[in-house]
């Protein structure tokens, strides 16, 4: 059973293109995530949502509760946003996480 | 600089070798958690901390114990390592559960 699943999982892009990565969830929850992974390992935070949109540069992240479903968007991708891009979400009974398997991005030159 | 720590970065061992992966945070954060990596299967929680002296089991505790006696520090230990615990392994923490997480660096066990 997987609470969290994201598409695609594999995304290839060129330099410019627009990008949507999407997350669906299946339990009730207190926020979703948006993590970063880059090559070597790091990951950060990009968002925290519990409801709505946020922006942040050229990433945009949207959240619909009712429909159990996010969104990742870039705009006029770089190669520097090629990463792994993971959703999470904090369910609101317990203090768990879970997470998607990740979507891993490449943007060509 | 806030962040949090953790080490060792790399560590080759044996089954059996007891082990311990530190971890520490200097943001005053309540909740701490690890976390292991594998391809295929994503990020999984292994055990979290609410706060000092409680803890509770995540999706895949089998094989780890921790401890949280300081805020700041949440070891993570491995009593007899096994090859199936081979993986990358994640230290986070944020101010309360659901918020927003900082990760470690990782650790890259390899069990042999």
């Amino acid at each position: 059973k997987n609470e969290v699943e994201q598409s695609p999982q594999n995304l290839t892009a060129q330099e410019g293109e627009f990008i949507t990565i999407n997350c669906s969830y299946s339990v009730g929850i207190s926020a979703l995530h948006w993590l970063q992974q880059h090559p070597g390992g790091g990951i950060v935070s990009l968002f925290m949502l519990s409801s709505g949109k946020k922006k942040h540069g050229r990433l945009i992240a949207t959240i619909n509760i009712q429909e159990k479903h996010s969104s990742l968007h870039i705009t006029a991708s770089h190669p520097r946003d090629s990463a792994v891009y993971i959703c999470a979400v904090s369910p609101n009974t317990g203090n768990q996480f879970y997470f998607g398997t990740g979507t891993s991005l490449t943007v060509i030159p | 600089e806030a962040q949090v720590t953790q080490n060792p970065r790399y560590l080759i061992t044996v089954t059996g070798k007891k082990l311990t992966v530190t971890c520490s945070q200097n943001m005053n954060h309540e909740y701490m958690s690890w976390y292991r990596q594998d391809p295929g299967l994503g990020l999984r929680q292994i055990y979290y901390s609410m706060n000092v002296e409680v803890t509770d089991k995540g999706d895949v505790p089998e094989g780890y114990k921790v401890s949280r006696k300081e805020k700041r520090n949440f070891p993570l230990i491995l009593e007899s390592p096994s090859p199936n615990q081979t993986s990358l392994y994640f230290c986070a923490s944020s101010f309360f559960s659901g918020g927003e997480q900082y990760f470690g660096p990782g650790t890259r066990l390899t069990v042999t």
